[in-house]
């Protein structure tokens, strides 16, 4: 069954915008995980974090993780056109070491 | 450096006929290895995994089979496909140093499986 839940479906924006895109998941988790997809193609790790960090960055990516909520972000700093792709998050269910995807975000970026 | 092939990169198959898709990995040792299926609009579903040569687990059963005859082999195979094998099939790996596995999942460009 999937894990994480990506939020929303659909992202549409113009190039230089940030895009935020959502994940929430159901059970703890060792670390969450988030992977790019462009059509057609294998996805690309992007970063992950663990589950006692907070916050992680990675040029224009920025990731928080809130375990409370059980919930993590995923932010795109002055988004370009190339960033268009599809966007998952993964996570392993506790106890488990292989992650789980949800049906990810479309983001689509407008020049 | 690390590098995943799969092949073929796009297939189609009547209904009944065999499937093997084929996966490698170069660079590494002991990989974990993984299958994975992505139908339209959706996101990926793990089929099989396997741990090491011979160690396969399923995650879903169905008329699909996987096997690792090398280490860093992995093959999908069918004796009959249906309409429903349809589908994106990626292949990854992830590293496991020393008993503890890092996190990430590296993956092929995929095969696009038409089944008419």
């Amino acid at each position: 069954s999937q894990q994480g839940e990506e939020d929303p479906q659909a992202l549409s924006i113009q190039e230089g915008e940030n895009a935020t895109m959502n994940c929430s998941y159901k059970t703890s988790i060792n670390n969450l995980q988030w992977y790019r997809q462009n059509s057609g193609r294998g996805l690309v790790h992007l970063i992950l974090i663990r589950s006692n960090e907070r916050e992680k960055h990675s040029g224009r990516l920025r990731v928080t993780l809130d375990t409370s909520k059980k919930s993590s972000s995923l932010l795109i700093t002055a988004s370009r056109a190339a960033d268009t792709a599809s966007y998952f998050c993964a996570t392993p269910p506790g106890g488990s070491y292989i992650p789980t995807f949800g049906r990810g975000t479309s983001l689509i970026v407008h020049p | 450096s690390q590098t995943i092939h799969q092949w073929p990169a796009t297939l189609v198959q009547p209904v009944g006929s065999p499937l093997s898709l084929e996966c490698t990995v170069e660079g590494t040792s002991n990989p974990n290895l993984y299958w994975y299926r992505q139908a339209a609009g959706r996101g990926l579903q793990l089929l099989f995994y396997s741990v090491g040569i011979g160690q396969i687990s399923s995650e879903v059963p169905q008329n699909l089979s996987a096997s690792r005859p090398q280490d860093r082999q992995f093959i999908l195979s069918s004796k009959k496909l249906l309409l429903s094998d349809s589908g994106f099939y990626l292949c990854a790996w992830s590293m496991d140093r020393a008993g503890v596995y890092t996190g990430e999942l590296f993956f092929g460009e995929g095969s696009r499986l038409t089944v008419l």
